[in-house]
């Protein structure tokens, strides 16, 4: 068990609906990244938070969206779904070992993941 | 860009040792490396950082050749727990610190 909790831990939908993913990071960790997984392009990073603010970004489509809140849960808001959305979705949350010193690491714990199957 | 693993796949019994590789093709602050099992969360096995720092968890070793800007993962005596997907994860430095991109993933199988 890494820590980092999501919820739900399945999700089946419909074409074009919208759905929410939850995350809750490791208890201290302020960093949240979240993952997308599928058969055909792998473990693919969508985008990065810390401490609220928007850090990186990866290959996020525009209908997708997230958020990180002032407790430092964060949510993957998934719109206009279509078939090819199905995948898992990780989330991850990390703290810097040795802060902005130079060293210092992001070591990312991975929460259990989301399914989402687009019907 | 993404790393590129080698090889695709890898069949082993007990015992025997195994070397999965990643290469890039960009400048790198780190390499972290994950195993994940199916239908389960990668988990973190070591990380090794620009200038030779390794920190792992596990009884598992890796190099990092900075100028080739390759990483390999050494898994010696394997066990039957050590299947699963190996994933190599890199790092930017700059405006890319925190930002992992992974290798397409290798299948180790261990079979008793």
């Amino acid at each position: 068990d890494s820590g980092v909790t999501q919820t739900p831990k399945h999700l089946i939908t419909a074409t074009g609906q919208r759905v929410t993913l939850r995350c809750s990071p490791r208890s201290g960790d302020l960093s949240v990244y979240w993952y997308q997984q599928s058969l055909d392009q792998g473990l693919q990073f969508l985008i990065q938070y810390y401490n609220g603010e928007e850090r990186a970004k990866g290959n996020i489509l525009e209908r997708f969206s997230a958020q990180q809140f002032p407790d430092l849960h964060s949510e993957l808001n998934l719109s206009s779904l279509e078939l090819g959305d199905s995948a898992l979705y990780f989330c991850a949350s990390s703290v810097a070992v040795g802060g902005l010193a130079a060293g210092s690491y992001n070591e990312q714990f991975f929460g259990p993941g989301t399914r989402l199957t687009v019907l | 860009q993404q790393p590129v693993q080698s090889p695709q796949a890898v069949i082993l019994r007990e015992g025997e040792d195994a070397v999965i590789n990643c290469s890039s093709s960009k400048a790198l602050y780190s390499v972290h490396w994950y195993r994940q099992k199916h239908g389960e969360a990668p988990v973190f096995l070591m990380i090794l950082l620009k200038g030779g720092e390794q920190k792992g968890h596990e009884k598992i070793s890796a190099s990092f050749n900075e100028k080739k800007q390759q990483s390999s993962l050494y898994l010696t005596a394997s066990q039957l727990s050590y299947s699963g997907t190996y994933f190599c994860g890199t790092e930017g430095g700059g405006t890319s610190y925190g930002k992992l991109t992974f290798g397409q993933g290798t299948i180790l199988t261990v079979h008793p």
